[in-house]
């Protein structure tokens, strides 16, 4: 098993640019959880999927920030436009949920994180 | 979802038992006490997680109290590479991530 994949694994770019963050869920998985890291927040919840339809986007920061998940084995985290403090390490992870309960019950599995930054 | 507390940090020395506490006084009744890690610059990886009773898998041992307000993650023989950051997380809709406690192994 490959685990979760993300790419790129490293990021930069100028303030204003459209970034797009990529994961491939472990095969099989019906949930998917965005992360995002920084030393002064932590590791915080952006927003999950739960087949494939987002359940809970409420840590999404502010509209320059989307998510779609068009399939279950690929999705993406866009920023646009995107700004110095959207710098981070930005985490997908997969689990698997069983019908009826809730996703985050479920081990999550985490991929290798893309590391952005934003100058 | 309940706040936990944990220390900031810990020592082990190699192959001696690492036991992590973490106090978790305002959980409810139907959330999970979770454990994941992050070794330096990579993702969290989970290791055990439990709701009332005690757990045991190839990882980690964990003990969780009869009135469920704190829990005790033991590795029961560290290694170097056990040095990480351990969240504990009383996980409801969501796994709220705090400080959690860095574990440093020693030779």
């Amino acid at each position: 098993d490959a685990g979760v994949i993300q790419s790129p694994r490293h990021e930069v770019t100028e303030m204003g640019q459209e970034v797009t963050l990529r994961c491939k869920p472990i095969s099989g998985h019906n949930s998917l959880f965005w992360y995002r890291q920084t030393m002064m927040r932590g590791l915080e919840l952006l927003i999950y999927f739960n087949n494939n339809v987002p359940i809970d986007d409420s840590g999404m920061p502010e509209d320059r920030f989307s998510a779609k998940m068009p399939n279950a084995s690929f999705s993406t985290l866009k920023i646009q436009p995107s700004e110095p403090r959207d710098s981070a390490v930005y985490f997908c992870a997969s689990s698997l949920a069983s019908a009826g309960a809730l996703a985050v019950s479920e081990t999550q599995y985490f991929g290798p994180g893309t590391r952005l930054l934003v100058l | 979802d309940a706040k936990t507390t944990q220390p900031p940090s810990m020592d082990c020395a190699e192959g001696r038992a690492a036991n992590l506490p973490c106090n978790h006084s305002t959980i409810s009744g139907n959330e999970y006490v979770y454990w994941y890690r992050q070794i330096h610059s990579q993702g969290p990886q989970y290791i055990i997680h439990g709701l009332k009773n005690n757990e045991t898998n190839e990882m980690a041992s964990l003990i969780i109290t009869e009135d469920r307000k704190s829990s005790t993650l033991i590795l029961p023989h560290a290694t170097l590479r056990d040095t990480a950051v351990y969240y504990c997380i009383a996980a409801g809709s969501r796994l709220t991530f705090g400080e959690g406690t860095q574990l440093t192994v020693n030779p």
